[in-house]
């Protein structure tokens, strides 16, 4: 039961330089979601997908990019990143009759 | 816009203690609600939900009622254990069911032997 699978868990970046985090799930689940999580501030939508070819933006957008070219991934691209992106991400997938997300387990980003 | 609101943390109770996480929120419509947990170095997994005025949702001797009237979702634990030691999160999403979910800021329970 693989679930929602995010990649990599932790990374380190330099300022400028650019990256992809991936997320896979294998629940056929057509609504796909990216957030950002920070210390007092919760979770935060960065953006959405509804199905595959499909996004938009969330709640804290910029900065980063999405694709969604098959139902399965959904890769979150950050093009020059900074160090108000350090934070913790996470990818989730909604069963779309019932509303509930499935997380994957977080990747750490620290930007220097 | 919608927005959900949660008690600062962090609380700390002894085992077998009675738990209130308090959660209001402020939406348009009628938002289905949720509390998510989560635990040490893992995702958030989903604990209860509800989806209209006085659903109650129920999971794990965990419970929170829909209340329309105060706008409120609190959640409660009759006897905690060490297990339950987590961060636990509010949340409401609008009828879509896009993903686009709010969050609280979330709230760190610590449960001492």
């Amino acid at each position: 039961n693989a679930g929602v699978t995010q990649t990599p868990k932790f990374q380190v970046l330099k300022t400028g330089q650019s990256m992809t985090l991936q997320c896979a799930q294998d629940m056929n689940h057509e609504y796909m979601s990216w957030y950002r999580q920070d210390p007092g501030m919760g979770l935060r939508l960065i953006h959405y997908s509804v199905g595959a070819g499909i996004t938009d933006q969330g709640e804290v957008p910029n900065g980063y990019n999405v694709s969604r070219s098959t139902t399965e991934d959904f890769p979150l691209r950050l093009l020059s990143a900074a160090p108000s992106q350090t934070s913790v991400y996470f990818c989730a997938s909604i069963q779309g009759n019932t509303g509930e997300l499935f997380f994957g387990e977080g990747s750490r980003l620290t930007v220097l | 816009g919608d927005s959900v609101t949660q008690m600062e943390g962090p609380v700390t109770l002894s085992e077998e203690a009675f738990l209130t996480i308090n959660c209001t929120y402020t939406a348009t419509g009628y938002p289905s609600l949720f509390w998510y947990v989560q635990y040490p170095g893992e995702g958030l997994q989903l604990l209860l939900k509800a989806t209209k005025a006085d659903d109650k949702g129920s999971n794990k001797g965990f419970e929170a009622t829909y209340r329309k009237e105060t706008t409120s979702f609190h959640l409660e634990k009759g006897s905690v254990q060490v297990s339950d030691s987590a961060v636990y999160f509010c949340a409401l999403s609008d009828q879509s069911n896009t993903g686009k979910l709010i969050f609280g800021q979330g709230t760190t329970l610590q449960v001492k032997p």
